[in-house]
Order: structure tokens, then sequence, then C-alpha cells
């Protein structure tokens, strides 16, 4: 089955530890995204990657780092200077072939830091 | 830049009543539009989208929703709602001078009691 993998789902922390978040996809997909939930305010949007070893900050990359070394992986690094690391953490990814093409999500990792 | 707003942040209804989830957005360009369905610590799964062309858009699970570009908005409708549909949902909007990125509203929760 093609689709998006997170892992883990549940991941503790504590304060000033660095954790990696893993998002690997099997669909073929060009371009993968990572999100950050937190309550009432929907998704935002940490780091982009359109192609192979490039990738593009997006609303609220401070504290968060990326790599995008192969097509189907594209892990995110919380870092100790991400001052609210507690959230919900989302992957997806798209096809670039055009307009009509949706992004698709993974289950997401909640993450915990105390 | 894009900016996506849901006018509600919860919305009760009782089974099998009719439900309609307010979305309005704003771009200085042609828009596509998506409605993003969220169950409890899960990702997200695609409703619908508008790319062009009829303004009503029918999706999965019984779910459509109407393009008005006059009012800058993109409502999402069903008929007769079940227990199963209650999750959160969100709006969201993408165009070209954005790279395809998607601007998310901040949610609509949806209760169904029977």
């Amino acid at each position: 089955d093609g689709g998006i993998t997170q892992s883990p789902k549940y991941l503790f922390r504590k304060e000033g530890q660095n954790v990696t978040l893993s998002c690997e996809q099997n669909l073929n997909h060009d371009a993968m995204y990572w999100y950050r939930q937190d309550p009432g305010q929907g998704l935002r949007l940490i780091y982009y990657s359109q192609i192979v070893n490039d990738f593009q900050k997006g609303d609220i990359a401070e504290g968060y780092s990326v790599s995008r070394e192969k097509k189907e992986s594209f892990p995110l690094t919380v870092t100790s200077a991400q001052k609210n690391p507690t959230a919900f953490y989302l992957c997806a990814s798209r096809f670039s072939g055009g307009i009509g093409y949706e992004q698709y999500f993974g289950p997401g990792t909640r993450l915990t830091v105390t | 830049a894009q900016s996506v707003t849901q006018l509600d942040s919860q919305v009760p209804v009782f089974e099998e009543a009719p439900v309609e989830l307010r979305c309005n957005y704003s771009s200085s360009v042609s828009v596509y539009l998506f409605w993003y369905v969220q169950y409890p610590n899960q990702g997200l799964q695609l409703l619908l989208k508008y790319l062009s062309g009829s303004t009503l858009v029918k999706g999965i699970n019984g779910f459509e929703a109407e393009f008005n570009k006059s009012q800058t908005s993109f409502h999402l409708r069903k008929p007769s709602v079940h227990i199963s549909d209650t999750a959160e949902y969100f709006c969201a909007v993408s165009d070209t001078k954005s790279d395809y990125k998607l601007s998310f509203g901040a949610g609509t929760t949806v209760t169904v009691r029977a």
C-alpha cells in the first residue's frame, strides 16, 4: 500500500535535547512538507522541499532543521532552540505534476517536551 | 499573500440534521481550494477540492462545497450528518504564486449528537 509513515506516533523528550521526527513516503511524490498543529491554530508550515537536496523555510522555521537526501525521506529535527516544541507534527507529500494534485498527510507524531 | 478564515470554531449538530461549515479566503490571484477532515489523533484526509470549472464540488462521504468568487467563500455542506462525522474540518487555499503551498484555516470542530 502506498502512503506516508511517520514514526514514532508519540515522542517524549527532556527540555534541551534535540529530537528527530521521521517521515517516509512511497508515493513517488516530489514535494514534501512539515507542519505543526496546535489547538485552535490550524496547521502552520515549518519547512518544505520540492526536490531532493533542496528545501525552503515555511512560516515558522525557527528552531527546526530538515534534510532531503532521498526522495522518499524528509526528517525534521526539533532543536533545543525551539521555544515551545510540544505539538502535533504532520508530514505531507504532493506530486508536483500540476495544479490538480493535493497534499497527502501522514498520521502525525505527537511530541511532548518536559 | 493568501489567508483563510473559518468563521465557526465549533459546530454542534444533531444526527441526521444538515450542517454548513463556513470558509472565506483572501488571495490576489486565482486560487485552488480544499477541505480536509481530521479525526482525533490522526492525519488529514481530503474531502474535496476546487481547481476550476463548476462551482459546486462534490466530495467523499456525502459532502459538497460551493465556490463563490464574488464573496470569496468556499462553504462546506452535508445534508444529513452521522455520528461518524464528528471530527475537525480544515479549509485550505493554494495558488500559483505560493508554489502550491497550502494556507490553512484554524479549523472547525463538528460534534454530532444523537
